[in-house]
């Protein structure tokens, strides 16, 4: 099992839609948990942490649920400029993040 | 103003060679890392230094060296390159030490082909 698993899409969606992608971590030591979002060619980004009790932010939802280990970021009014691929990022082991796959976005007009 | 910037961004050389690939940032972070992104798109950690000290090195080739004069340097210099060191190496840095939670700040990402 891989140590942080995603579906790699590609998720294709309207605007306007709502959208979720889950993720899975092995590791139930795991201690911090983030979202960030890579668009082509480009350098990752953070779009957000996500904390125990859930958290906000605008249009975008992130949830922790550590019994099940797993984090799902939920985004709702898909805009176009939210294609991307995003990367589920866990505090595995230490000092180290261990990044999955990434689930690709596109929100077409 | 740059954070976190990498020279070259695009490397193209043939198998055999040595290169190096800089990494610079201006944001005051004591820790600094180098990723592997391969075709697949999988970002994997290479090495970790904070406060210039060597704290992660995962399982990487010693052709690989990475080297940090400085806490906003962190360098990373590849021997004999190979076929499948074909990637994006990104650089990054933080505020403090993974464990700690802290955001990663990437630079651009430095596009490599072994021919």
């Amino acid at each position: 099992r891989k140590e942080v698993e995603q579906d790699p899409g590609p998720f294709n969606v309207p605007e306007g839609a709502t959208v979720a992608f889950n993720c899975t971590y092995s590791n139930s030591a795991s201690q911090s948990f983030f979202w960030y979002r890579q668009d082509c060619r480009k350098e990752p980004k953070l779009l957000m942490s996500v904390y125990s009790s859930g958290n906000e932010d605008g249009r975008f939802t992130a949830q922790l649920n550590r019994a099940s280990q797993y984090i799902s970021l939920l985004i709702r009014d898909s805009k176009l400029s939210d294609s991307a691929t995003y990367l589920c990022v866990v505090n595995n082991a230490g000092n180290m993040l261990t990044f999955g796959g990434g689930t690709r976005l596109m929100v077409k007009p | 103003d740059t954070a976190v910037s990498q020279t070259p961004k695009y490397l193209v050389t043939q198998m055999g060679n040595d290169k190096s690939i800089k990494c610079e940032q201006n944001l005051g972070h004591d820790t600094m890392y180098w990723y592997k992104q391969d075709s697949k798109k999988f970002l994997k950690i290479m090495f970790s230094y904070n406060n210039k000290e060597l704290i992660i090195n995962e399982t990487v080739p010693n052709r690989f060296s990475p080297k940090s004069p400085d806490k906003a340097h962190l360098n990373l210099h590849i021997n004999s390159l190979e076929l499948g060191d074909s990637a994006v190496y990104f650089c990054a840095s933080s505020q403090g030490l993974a464990g700690g939670g802290y955001e990663q700040f990437f630079g651009p990402g430095t596009r490599l082909t072994v021919l």
